[in-house]
């Protein structure tokens, strides 16, 4: 069965420092793996997507994701952190063959601090 | 460009009533859909799935049921409420099966 952790539960971070939210995933054969945030009492709202090809992934605000095989990681990236950057954020995974559904981590709360 | 509508964007039922929440999507032909529930803590979790008209596919054995009367519309209804059945609500559709989602913004379900 496949499945995403994310450890952090929360991660705050100094405004204007560089952020990481970390995401590792299990899954059968390579994966598809994405990025989402969410505000408050909203939908979330899709980031970026790791399918194929350079392991580094750039999105949407300024976000960045490194996709790491060895590791079975894939964690976000910003180098500097706005107060704005504040919300949840979602890494979810795939088994890229086939029709697999998609597996979503619990989220952590990033939390930047003016 | 594609827009996803979700309504209502708060509800709240008593319990043993009939629910409805609608989920319509524009600027795309044959959409996947999808519906997830977020519980209080944070996870998401996937309730029903579409990939055509009339095709709906259940993820858990649950008081509700999904429709697709129409390509781009998905209802989630119930015909009596749990408790158990208050949740954040979130439509979403992809462009092909299980890739990036884009999400409603959601309906608040509180049963009383």
């Amino acid at each position: 069965a496949q499945s995403v952790a994310q450890p952090e539960d929360q991660v705050n971070v100094a405004e204007g420092n560089p952020l990481t939210v970390k995401c590792t995933y299990s899954v059968s054969g390579n994966p598809y793996l994405f990025w989402y945030v969410q505000y408050p009492n909203r939908g979330l709202q899709f980031l970026l997507k790791y399918i194929t090809g350079d392991n580094l992934v750039k999105g949407s605000y300024g976000f960045e994701a490194e996709f790491n095989k060895s590791q079975t990681s894939f964690h976000l990236k910003k180098p500097s952190a706005l107060v704005s950057d504040s919300a949840l954020y979602f890494c979810a995974v795939r088994a890229a063959r086939g029709y697999q559904k998609v597996t979503f981590g619990t989220g952590t709360k990033l939390q930047v601090i003016p | 460009s594609q827009t996803i509508h979700q309504w209502p964007a708060t509800l709240v039922q008593p319990v043993g009533s009939p629910l409805s929440l609608e989920c319509t999507v524009e600027g795309t032909s044959n959409p996947n859909l999808y519906w997830y529930r977020q519980a209080a803590g944070r996870g998401l979790q996937l309730l029903f799935y579409s990939v055509g008209i009339g095709q709906i596919s259940s993820e858990v054995p649950q008081n509700l049921s999904a429709s697709r009367p129409q390509d781009r519309q998905f209802i989630l209804s119930s015909k009596k409420l749990l408790l158990s059945d208050s949740g954040f609500y979130l439509c979403a559709w992809s462009p092909l099966l299980n890739t990036e989602a884009f999400f409603g913004q959601g309906t608040r379900l509180t049963v009383v």
